[in-house]
């Protein structure tokens, strides 16, 4: 059974730093993985997805990396903003279903 | 385009009564899955449905059905309420053979 991790549960930050969010699942054996954003209440937004053959994947100020060997995969978002607060969650692929990790709740200081 | 829509956005039931939920998939879209995420947990997977037939389950019991439509919309049906049942209920559309699934609004289930 594919368990996904995710560490911090919860990040504090000054507004201009960077963000660094980890996902760990335990069974290489994935299709992708996707990195989603959740608004308090809301539904998943999609951020990045990362196909199984690839290391990383970058939107703007979103890079994510992918160690499918080490079942590893972070996301860096760069110079953060107040509105970057909500809560990351990763989720890996594995057939015809997600496996969700539990998330990382960001908060980002004005 | 359209996105992913559901409904209702809420909805209060009482213990032992049943529920349907509904979603209209992104157009285009054929493959339907419907997730269970808890108040400070990841959506746990409950079932998808491609072309009118379930694709795959996840650890929910039978009380937990589903349908799936020609034009691809879905149902999610909950018999039986219990407590624990209260979460916000996901439905994500994907196109066969396509990696990213897309994700509705949720409903948020409450049971009392």
């Amino acid at each position: 059974k594919q368990e996904v991790t995710q560490i911090p549960a919860a990040l504090s930050v000054p507004e201009g730093e960077n963000l660094v969010l980890n996902c760990s699942f335990t069974d290489s054996a994935i299709y992708n993985l996707q990195w989603f954003r959740q608004d308090p209440g809301k539904g998943l937004t999609s951020l990045l997805l990362i196909q199984s053959s690839q290391r990383e994947q970058t939107s703007g100020r979103l890079n994510a990396s992918l160690d499918k060997s080490s079942g590893r995969s972070t996301l860096y978002i760069a110079a953060s903003q107040p509105g970057d607060s909500a809560t990351y969650l990763c989720a890996v692929k594995d057939d015809y279903k997600l496996s969700f990790g539990a998330g990382t709740t960001v908060t980002v200081r004005a | 385009e359209t996105g992913v829509t559901q409904s209702p956005t809420h909805l209060i039931k009482t213990r032992g009564q049943q529920v349907t939920l509904r979603c209209s998939s992104q157009s285009g879209h054929n493959t339907v899955s419907w997730y269970q995420q808890a108040l400070g947990q990841g959506p746990q997977f409950i079932f998808q449905y491609y072309r009118e037939e379930e694709n795959g389950r996840g650890n929910f019991p039978p009380r937990f059905s589903g349908l799936q439509f020609p034009n691809y919309s879905s149902e999610l049906n909950v018999n039986a309420l219990e407590l624990d049942d209260s979460a916000l209920y996901l439905c994500a559309s994907s196109l066969a053979g396509r990696d990213e699934q897309y994700f509705g609004p949720g409903t948020r289930l409450t049971v009392t």
